[in-house]
């Protein structure tokens, strides 16, 4: 167990519709990462947060976006959904800066669109 | 921009036999150097990680060493057991930011039978 918690596991939704994704980072970790995974892309990375503000955006499509709560539990959401955006979707966590750059990886989000 | 190639799989074997699953990096500066493990329906686990040249990474039998002369970063386990049955990606971040994303390779499937 990483201490990472992503909710929910499985999202079946349509088209068109909007979802949201949750992150619970380690205890501790001030620094959320998104990556997406997929047959033909493989990991990619999305966006990075550091302790509330946005730190790098990686190939974060303009319908996708995140934020960094003041608790540090990290939301990303999907709009406008496409076919294509059916993947898992994981969170990390590392501690920060001077402190550990290690990311630990939650158990990801499981996402069909259909 | 960096990059990560590593060979492609799936990599069958034999329980006991040895492993090497090899990766190569492209990058401007100087990356610390990492695998990831991904069993079935489950997030990625920190496997090992260096963050120098000659650096050599371990753990549970896997080991790898930071090669700066020939950017590389192979993956090696003397006798490899069916549990280690996964996929491995090796990862690349730069070294010294703040905190950056991880560039993953494609993943290497290891399938190992009794």
């Amino acid at each position: 167990d990483s201490g990472v918690t992503q909710t929910p596991k499985h999202l079946i939704t349509a088209t068109g519709q909007r979802v949201t994704l949750r992150c619970s980072p380690r205890s501790g970790d001030l620094s959320v990462y998104w990556y997406q995974q997929s047959l033909d892309q493989g990991l990619q990375f999305l966006i990075q947060y550091y302790n509330g503000e946005e730190r790098a955006k990686g190939n974060i499509l303009e319908r996708f976006s995140a934020q960094q709560f003041p608790d540090l539990h990290s939301e990303l959401n999907l709009s406008s959904l496409e076919l294509g955006d059916s993947a898992l979707y994981f969170c990390a966590s590392s501690a920060g800066p001077g402190k550990g750059y290690e990311q630990y990886f939650g158990p990801g989000t499981r996402l069909t669109v259909t | 921009g960096d990059s990560v190639t590593q060979m492609e799989g799936p990599v069958t074997l034999s329980e006991e036999a040895f492993l090497t699953i090899n990766c190569t990096y492209t990058a401007t500066g100087y990356p610390s150097l990492f695998w990831y493990v991904q069993y079935p329906g489950e997030g990625l686990q920190l496997l090992l990680k260096a963050t120098k040249a000659d650096d050599k990474g371990s753990n549970k039998g896997f080991e790898a060493t930071y090669r700066k002369e020939t950017t590389s970063f192979h993956l090696e386990k003397g006798s490899v057991q069916v549990s280690d049955s996964a996929v491995y990606f090796c990862a690349l971040s730069d070294q010294g930011q703040a905190g950056t994303a991880l560039i993953f390779g494609k993943g290497t499937t290891l399938s190992v039978s009794s």
